[in-house]
């Protein structure tokens, strides 16, 4: 089977640096997908990585590492309006993406 | 573009009886899914298809049935709908093998 596990909640203060964590166990792996969700709000993708390394997208950073099995998500110079859940997925089966339970993170000011 | 289209938005039942949540996508994606998300559980996955005329059991299978009417529609029914469904739906849909889905804006339903 598959699984996730992410923290699930971290707190920070706006300006600051915040890294989510997710680590993974699958029976083949295709890549690691982050999404962010606002309350009362639909999922949105962020970022995807299929290979090993960092891809960055302005404030938001996502790494992946295959052999460890793990990746995370740097979100910096943080925003009031990035209080919001997040979540890691990954394909199963290369089709049905499995998500993580979420975590929350709350930036203060 | 209206992008993923789930209806309805809200919706009341008693325990026993029936419903359809429908979804409908206008960017030509071969994949959708239908997701259930309750606190602290995150998203999970009922039922999936891959292309037209497939669909896959998910995670949390039991109680629905899906239906793949053609490419632009997935509908998920309720044939005998409990307080344990109760939860917010989402359908999503996705284009080739990246990691990227579409989300509509959600059903949230009630089982009383």
């Amino acid at each position: 089977g598959q699984s996730l596990e992410q923290p699930s909640e971290v707190t920070a203060v706006e300006g600051a640096i915040v890294q989510i964590n997710c680590t993974y166990q699958t029976s083949g792996f295709y890549g690691l997908s982050w999404y962010q969700q606002h309350d009362g709000g639909a999922p949105t993708f962020l970022s995807y990585n299929a290979l090993d390394g960092l891809e960055e997208t302005g404030r938001f950073s996502s790494f992946l590492s295959r052999s460890d099995s793990y990746g995370y998500l740097l979100l910096q110079e943080l925003q009031m309006k990035d209080s919001a859940s997040y979540f890691c997925a990954v394909p199963q089966a290369g089709t049905a993406l499995i998500f993580g339970k979420g975590t929350t993170l709350s930036v203060s000011s | 573009n209206a992008g993923v289209t789930q209806t309805p938005k809200f919706q009341v039942l008693k325990t026993g009886q029936s419903m359809t949540l429908q979804c409908a996508q206008d960017m030509n994606h071969n994949s959708m899914y239908w997701y259930r998300q309750d606190p602290g559980m995150g998203l999970r996955l009922i039922y999936y298809s891959a292309s037209e005329g497939t669909t896959d059991k998910g995670e949390v299978p039991n109680g629905y049935n899906v239906s793949r009417l053609n490419k632009r529609e997935f509908s998920l029914r309720l044939e005998s709908a409990a307080p344990s469904q109760t939860s917010v739906y989402f359908c999503a849909s996705r284009a080739g093998d990246t990691g990227e889905l579409f989300f509509g804006e959600g059903s949230r339903l009630t089982v009383l």
